[in-house]
């Protein structure tokens, strides 16, 4: 079956850089583009940007400039999104989300606490 | 982008009772898609393509609309109903989803 396993919760402080990885199973990775999605807490959906499995190019929204990096691992069907410089407005669940048309498939998510 | 405004913010009813659930986009979309979301949880694709539900979806769930606006229905609602419903459109770049609809079971 289709899966979007994402990694742990994670806690860093301010001025710190996290990685979280997204690792797709059930279908082949490079047919589908994956997407990522934040939503901070209590808040509704708000769209990152995504990155062409195929080609590896990432596209990003306005508001994920500069410090939000897709990348992937495509021999280990994941995708991964690193922020760097972390601020207290970071604190969120950052989901991927497999897209075709629409948001198929997602992530369980990752509650990614910036605190100092 | 295209703003979708969803109403209501939050709404409570009873089972039984029928829901609908709008939403509103600032431009025209060919599409627009549902999702469920339950407190703790992933969204879920729940309506895609306007009107086709997604699998395991129960057929009291129905989708409609056109241009610029589009509704959820459910035609008698359950408990286990109970969550928060987005809209989100792809039919101009960049994707953007409504706000949401925090639906309660009373």
């Amino acid at each position: 079956q289709i899966q979007l396993v994402q990694s742990g919760p994670e806690l860093k402080k301010p001025g710190e850089s996290v990685k979280i990885s997204c690792k797709a199973s059930g279908y082949t990775f490079t047919d589908y583009a994956m997407h990522w999605v934040k939503q901070a807490p209590g808040k509704g959906l708000k769209w990152m940007g995504w990155i062409n499995t195929y080609t590896g190019k990432p596209t990003y929204a306005d508001d994920f400039k500069g410090r939000f990096v897709f990348s992937l691992e495509a021999s280990a069907s994941t995708a991964n999104l690193q922020i760097s410089n972390l601020k207290n407005e970071d604190t969120a669940t950052y989901f991927c989300a497999r897209y075709w048309e629409y948001f198929d498939y997602w992530g369980q998510g990752v509650m990614v606490t910036v605190s100092s | 982008e295209t703003v979708l405004t969803q109403s209501p913010t939050t709404t409570a009813a009873s089972p039984g009772e029928k829901v609908t659930i709008t939403c509103h986009a600032s431009s025209s979309v060919s599409y627009m898609h549902w999702y469920q979301q339950k407190s703790g949880a992933s969204p879920k694709l729940w309506i895609y393509d306007t009107s086709k539900l997604a699998s395991g979806v129960p057929n009291r769930f129905s989708g409609s609309g056109s241009g610029t606006s589009y509704s959820l229905i459910i035609s008698s609602i359950e408990t286990e109903d109970a969550a928060t419903y987005y809209c989100q459109q792809k039919s101009s770049d960049p994707p953007t989803f409504g706000a949401g609809t925090k639906l309660e079971l009373k």
